[in-house]
Order: structure tokens, then sequence, then C-alpha cells
């Protein structure tokens, strides 16, 4: 059974950092492209990052580029988004999600960022 | 910022069929790149539901189907059920955009 667990969220105050991780089974984790998805509350969904198998290819959304990377350890099944310079914007569930041919194929059960004073 | 237009909501009775509209431009299902579909159960998190325009993953019930045309698809749900009551995305590929992947603004179905 593929499984992907999200950690790391909470809340930060804004100019604040967090590092998101996911903790990928049940697949071979190196085969696929990973992303990450997000959604404010109350909102729609927006695709934030992916990352390809072997970590070489990276793309971000503009509203992300320059303060957000993700990268991934394969040895250890995981994804991971660093997050500098948080906004209030960022606020929102931010989803694990692989990758089949365009389409999100599997999704984590979400975790939590709130970007407050 | 959504570039894939749906109705906010649609309504059926129990055994309806309800259509979902995803209308996009020529820089993404126009440009010929496929459509899915995706449900969001109350507090939970998306599945995947039609991969391809119009391919079911196993487990997900003749039910629901997809179709894709110039540049929008649609999402069909026949033989409407209780647990229908979700919300609904489409997703596609933007060439122009700045990310690669784009989804639909969402449309709430609620089963009357």
């Amino acid at each position: 059974e593929v499984q992907l667990v999200e950690s790391g969220g909470g809340l930060v105050q804004p100019g604040g950092s967090l590092r998101l991780s996911c903790a990928a089974s049940g697949f071979t984790f190196s085969s696929y492209w990973m992303s990450w998805v997000r959604q404010a509350p109350g909102k729609g969904l927006e695709w934030v990052a992916n990352i390809k198998q072997d970590g070489s290819e990276k793309y971000y959304v503009d509203s992300v580029k320059g303060r957000f990377t993700i990268s991934r350890d394969n040895a250890k099944n995981s994804l991971y988004l660093q997050m500098n310079s948080l906004r209030a914007e960022d606020t929102a569930v931010y989803y694990c999600a692989s990758e089949r041919s365009g389409y999100i194929s599997y999704w984590g059960q979400g975790t939590l960022v709130t970007v407050s004073s | 910022q959504s570039v894939l237009t749906q109705p906010p909501s649609v309504s059926g009775a129990p055994g309806q069929r309800v259509t979902i509209s995803c209308t996009g431009s020529s820089s993404n299902i126009g440009a010929g790149y496929d459509v899915h579909w995706y449900q969001q159960l109350p507090g939970t998190a998306p599945k995947l539901l039609i991969y391809g325009n119009s391919n079911r993953p196993s487990g997900v019930p003749d039910r629901f189907s997809g179709s894709k045309s110039g540049t929008s698809a649609s999402l069909a749900i026949t033989g409407l059920q209780a647990e229908d009551e979700a919300d609904y995305y489409c997703q596609s590929y933007d060439s122009s955009l700045s990310g690669l992947y784009v989804f639909g603004t969402g449309t709430k179905v609620t089963v009357l």
C-alpha cells in the first residue's frame, strides 16, 4: 500500500522558516517524480514544486521561487520542502504527492503550515 | 490564479446525472495536454478520479467518466449517490505559466 506521511508543519512568524518532510513507502520512491501541492484554508489546490527522480530537475510556481527549495533523499525514501521568508499567504495545508505522467497518483494526508504573528 | 475555470457548484438528486466543466485555453487544454480529475471528500486529501482525460484508476466506479474537447474538459457523474458529495478539481499542464501544473477552481457537488 502506498503511503505518504508529511511532517514538520506548524505555526511560524512571517519571515521565518520551516522544513517539511514526507516519508514514502509502498512503492519504488526513486522511480517517480514527486510534488508538493498546497491548499489554503477554504480555497482550492495549488501546485507548488516538483522534482525529478534523481533530483536533477526542479520546478516551482512563481510565487515561491527563491524562497522554497524542494529536495529528496532516495536512500531514505524521503521528500523535503525547505520554506524560507514565509508570508501570511503561504498559510495552507501542504500535501506530498507522487506523480505519474503529469498527474498526481497518490497524496499524503497533508500538514498544516500557519504563518502568523 | 487558477487558469482552469470550473463552476463553483453543481447539485442533483440521487440517481441523477451531473456534469462539471473545466475551461482552459490554448496554452493548456487547447494545446493538447491531458486533463485529470480529483475528488476531495470533506476533511480529507484529494484522490485521483480520472487520468489522461477519460481513464479511471482501479477502484473508481464507472459512474464517473471524463471527456475532453478543444479547450475544455468535462467530468460526468451518473447515478449520483450521497457519497459523491465532495469537491472536484480538474488539472492539466500549462506551457505559459509560472508553474508546470495548474488546477481548476474547484466545484462543490451537492446531493439534494
